[in-house]
């Protein structure tokens, strides 16, 4: 059973600190991994997408992906009220044709 | 990315009814996928829709209660056949390729009294 885990939150942050959000994966073999962030009573919503081991920083958003411990994070420097929202990891299914499983979300809020 | 059109955005049933989803793309995709999003939940994958084949389901899901069509390949639609108040969830359609992100129309809000 290929799974995708991350801690449910709710975290909370203060204005203007990082947000570090954090997910494991069990299929050793998934390549592509995707950071989602979905507003209460709307759909997800696309923000990072990785696919090598090390950092990728698009704006304020950074994702860190490591193959070897499995392990995929986002950080979000400066974070704003606005960033309010539950964040979903995703990654993809190996051999399929684009499944992805997600995880079950963390919720993020910052504090003004 | 495409743009996704799904209607209705959300409707209220009756049990024991059916309700049908539509999922527009404004561009011709080979891939579309439904999913279901229970409250408080993340997204579980009902089925994959590929133009020209019958849809894959996932582990818990049947065709008999998720009839799925794909008429071409910027259209689908999804059935939720003899519904009970545990149907009550979001379902959404997207579109993604094999290591690509998916995107995601607006969601369907179903609720079944």
């Amino acid at each position: 059973q290929k799974e995708v885990e991350q801690n449910s939150g709710p975290l909370s942050v203060p204005e203007g600190a990082i947000a570090s959000l954090n997910c494991t994966y069990s299929d050793r073999v998934s390549q592509s991994f995707f950071w989602y962030r979905q507003y209460s009573g709307k759909s997800p919503e696309l923000i990072m997408s990785i696919y090598s081991n090390g950092d990728k920083e698009d704006g304020r958003f950074t994702a860190q992906l490591n193959k070897a411990s499995q392990y995929v994070s986002l950080l979000i420097r400066d974070s704003q009220p606005s960033d309010s929202a539950t964040y979903l990891c995703a990654v993809n299914v190996e051999g399929s044709q684009g499944n992805l499983i997600f995880g079950k979300g963390t919720k993020l809020s910052v504090k003004p | 990315s495409a743009v996704i059109s799904q209607k209705p955005s959300r409707d209220i049933c009756q049990r024991g009814t059916s309700l049908t989803i539509q999922c527009q793309v404004d561009s011709q995709v080979t891939m579309m996928f439904w999913y279901r999003q229970q409250p408080g939940q993340s997204l579980t994958l009902i089925a994959t829709a590929n133009q020209g084949s019958e849809a894959t389901y996932e582990s818990g899901f049947v065709i008999d209660k998720f009839p799925i069509s794909r008429p071409n390949l910027t259209f689908s639609t999804l059935t939720v056949s003899n519904m009970s108040p545990e149907d009550s969830s979001i379902y959404l359609c997207s579109v993604g390729a094999a290591n690509q992100p998916q995107h995601f129309g607006d969601g369907t809000r179903l609720s079944i009294l």
